[in-house]
């Protein structure tokens, strides 16, 4: 199975603040990956698809970069609204996996 | 409006047996593979199983297979997970959701497995 190792598991951040998350995957998995948002209680929200593109509808402060092995999410000026846990999920090869989740949360 | 309903959770002692539903609306099932995933309280996701447009392909999680199965209803527009011998780790919400695109997403249902 592809392990995937996101870092940070959480970090503290201010409105405006550039910030980057990063999954490492166990062996290459090209650009089979997403990035995923998730609010309290609500299903996540596909932001980005095959590493680097932006889901139709996502603000543009969200990008994503990466192929192979390590990918990265950065959102180039955080938003209130961007407070949430965010997910890597690999689709290369069964079993699908999601990274550990990093928690962003307000400075 | 594209929208995913699932239902069939609820309290199931261990050993036990549930089946969740997932219906679709505003766009026609046949046409798209399917996914559930799980989150159990206060963890991570977890994709669960995958289904093809005509169930002749599934696809599971290492821990579920042999106790869940995925399948479909393409004239009734709907979505399956048959779960048997449930045990306490299985205690989650369990998502519906496109593979397509991802989107949409069900608004999930708790399976709570517990005596």
């Amino acid at each position: 199975d592809i392990q995937m190792t996101q870092s940070p598991s959480s970090l503290s951040a201010s409105v405006g603040d550039r910030v980057t998350i990063t999954c490492r995957a166990s062996q290459g998995i090209r650009d089979d990956l997403g990035w995923y948002q998730q609010k309290p209680g609500k299903a996540p929200k596909r932001l980005i698809y095959a590493a680097s593109s932006l889901q139709s509808g996502v603000p543009s402060r969200f990008s994503g970069s990466g192929s192979g092995t390590e990918f990265t999410l950065t959102i180039s000026s955080l938003q209130p609204e961007d407070f949430a846990t965010y997910y890597c999920l690999q689709h290369n090869s069964y079993p699908w996996t999601f990274g550990q989740g990093t928690k962003v949360e307000i400075k | 409006e594209v929208q995913l309903v699932e239902s069939g959770g609820g309290l199931v002692q261990p050993g036990g047996s549930l089946r969740l539903s997932c219906a679709a609306s505003g766009f026609t099932l046949r046409s798209f593979w399917m996914t559930w995933v799980r989150q159990a309280p206060g963890k991570g996701l977890e994709w669960v199983a995958n289904i093809n447009q005509d169930g002749s392909e599934k696809y599971y999680v290492d821990s579920v297979n042999g106790r869940f199965t995925i399948s479909r209803d393409n004239a009734k527009n709907s979505l399956y997970l048959q779960m048997n011998s449930l045990r306490a780790e299985d205690t989650a919400v369990y998502y519906c959701a496109r593979t397509n695109g991802f989107d949409p997403w069900g608004q999930g249902t708790l399976v709570t497995v517990s005596s």
